[in-house]
């Protein structure tokens, strides 16, 4: 069943603590993309990654960061330097990068975050 | 910067009656528009993805339409149902150095009615 899992499903991190979303599909996606979703607002992307060992920061990157280092996985670390990080998560993946044959967008179920 | 709108935020309908969301954007050079469905507490479910040079798409009770020139897209969902109920969220891809980008909109808030 092909698809994008994102674990765990609640996360709570104590201040000053760096916590680690894990996100991996197997839809053979070349891009993959970690964006947050706050109550009323649209989703942010926070890192997108093209190809493996290639990823770039999106609108909100700091305090975030990210590896590429299989094509299925691409895991997101919230650290202790992102002040505000109570949101959703969600991961994303697609099979074309962009350009005018660009394909869907497929989700995970994302990751609630809470600070404690 | 591209700006995405979802007007309502929020619309309550009875059991039967045609959905029609709307959405609009503020760049129109964008290579195609994306519609989801979120169930609360749940990730995005892909609907209906229109690339620029299609003027509409299809798939079942749901029918979405694009005026790019205009820069608006509408939903229509056929006959709703309660299990209808969800945010129903608009995306674009534009065309420019930032395409790997998808804009969203905040999403408009649908509850069918019994």
């Amino acid at each position: 069943d092909g698809g994008i899992t994102q674990s765990p499903k609640y996360l709570f991190r104590k201040e000053g603590q760096n916590v680690t979303l894990s996100c991996e599909q197997n839809l053979n996606h070349d891009a993959m993309y970690w964006y947050r979703q706050d109550p009323g607002q649209g989703l942010r992307l926070i890192y997108y990654s093209q190809i493996v060992n290639d990823f770039q920061k999106g609108d909100i990157a700091e305090g975030y960061s990210v590896s590429r280092e299989k094509k299925e996985s691409f895991p997101l670390t919230v650290t202790s330097a992102q002040k505000n990080p109570t949101a959703f998560y969600l991961c994303a993946s697609s099979l074309f990068l962009g350009g005018s044959r660009s394909t869907e967008a497929f989700f995970g179920q994302g990751t609630r975050l809470t600070v404690v | 910067k591209q700006e995405v709108t979802q007007i309502p935020a929020a619309l309550s309908v009875p059991e039967g009656e045609n959905l029609v969301l709307n959405c609009s954007f503020t760049d129109s050079a964008i290579y195609n528009l994306q519609w989801f469905r979120q169930d609360p507490g749940k990730g995005l479910t892909s609907l209906l993805l229109i690339q620029s040079s299609q003027r509409e798409q299809t798939s079942g009770r749901l029918n979405a339409s694009l005026d790019k020139s205009s820069g608006r897209s509408t939903l229509y969902i056929a006959a709703s149902q309660p299990g209808d109920s969800a945010t129903y969220l608009c995306a674009v891809r534009h065309v420019g150095p930032n395409d790997y980008k998808l804009s969203f909109g905040a999403g408009t808030t649908v509850t069918v009615r019994a």
